[in-house]
């Protein structure tokens, strides 16, 4: 059975003060990981998609890094902004690409 | 980029009455739409894929008398939940990708609240 599991479920940070959020999964065969943030009563927002292990993408204040069995978000020097929930999904196994099952998500609060 | 656009954004019904939810791209065809739910602190559940022009496929355990999916244009997939129960008040939120090899965008999401 595909999974993906986040954490922690919950960070809270100083601005400013930098960390990583998770994400571990077990998919046969991956043909993408993707991050979304989340605003609360909001749809996802695209971030990222990393497709091989070694993989980094940049933007603003976030990375995120691939391996064989999970994907980092770091963020640097966080802003109050920046909170919001962070999902990450991969394709289900024998599915098409976009057919997509979610972590539950990091929960990030910056606090000025 | 792409925007996908979704109608209403909250809905409130009674018991055993049916509400219909839009889902639209608008700068983008969209071929296939896709369907989730979200309880509050669990993950996005992927309800049924949507495609325009033929049957939606929904996924294990989602009743499709239930949920009725129509993607009757390529900018335009509806939901509908039908004899609604309060145990189906979520949220529900579409999504859909652009061109090939373009991420899944998703609308804004539709609150519904059955009483």
């Amino acid at each position: 059975e595909d999974q993906v599991t986040q954490s922690p479920e919950a960070l809270r940070l100083q601005e400013g003060e930098s960390s990583s959020l998770n994400c571990s999964y077990t998919v046969s065969g991956l043909r993408g990981l993707f991050w979304y943030r989340q605003d609360p009563g909001k749809g996802p927002e695209f971030l990222f998609t990393l497709y091989s292990a070694g993989e980094e993408k940049e933007k603003e204040r976030l990375k995120a890094t691939l391996t064989k069995k999970e994907s980092f978000l770091h963020i640097t020097a966080p802003k109050p902004e920046d909170s919001a929930t962070y999902l990450c999904a991969v394709p289900y196994s024998g599915a098409g690409s976009y057919q997509l099952t979610f972590g539950k998500g990091t929960k990030l609060s910056v606090i000025p | 980029g792409a925007v996908v656009s979704q109608h209403p954004s909250r809905v409130i019904c009674k018991s055993g009455t049916s509400v219909k939810i839009e889902c639209r791209s608008l700068d983008f065809q969209a071929t296939t739409m896709f369907w989730y739910r979200q309880f509050p602190k669990q993950s996005l559940m992927l309800m049924a894929t949507s495609n325009e022009g033929s049957k939606a496929t929904y996924e294990q355990g989602v009743e499709k008398d239930k949920f009725l999916i129509n993607h009757a244009s390529l900018t335009l997939s509806t939901l509908t939940v039908t004899s609604a129960h309060p145990e189906d008040s979520s949220f529900y939120i579409c999504s859909a990708r652009g061109d090939s090899g373009s991420p899944l965008h998703f609308g804004n999401g539709t609150r519904l609240t059955v009483t």
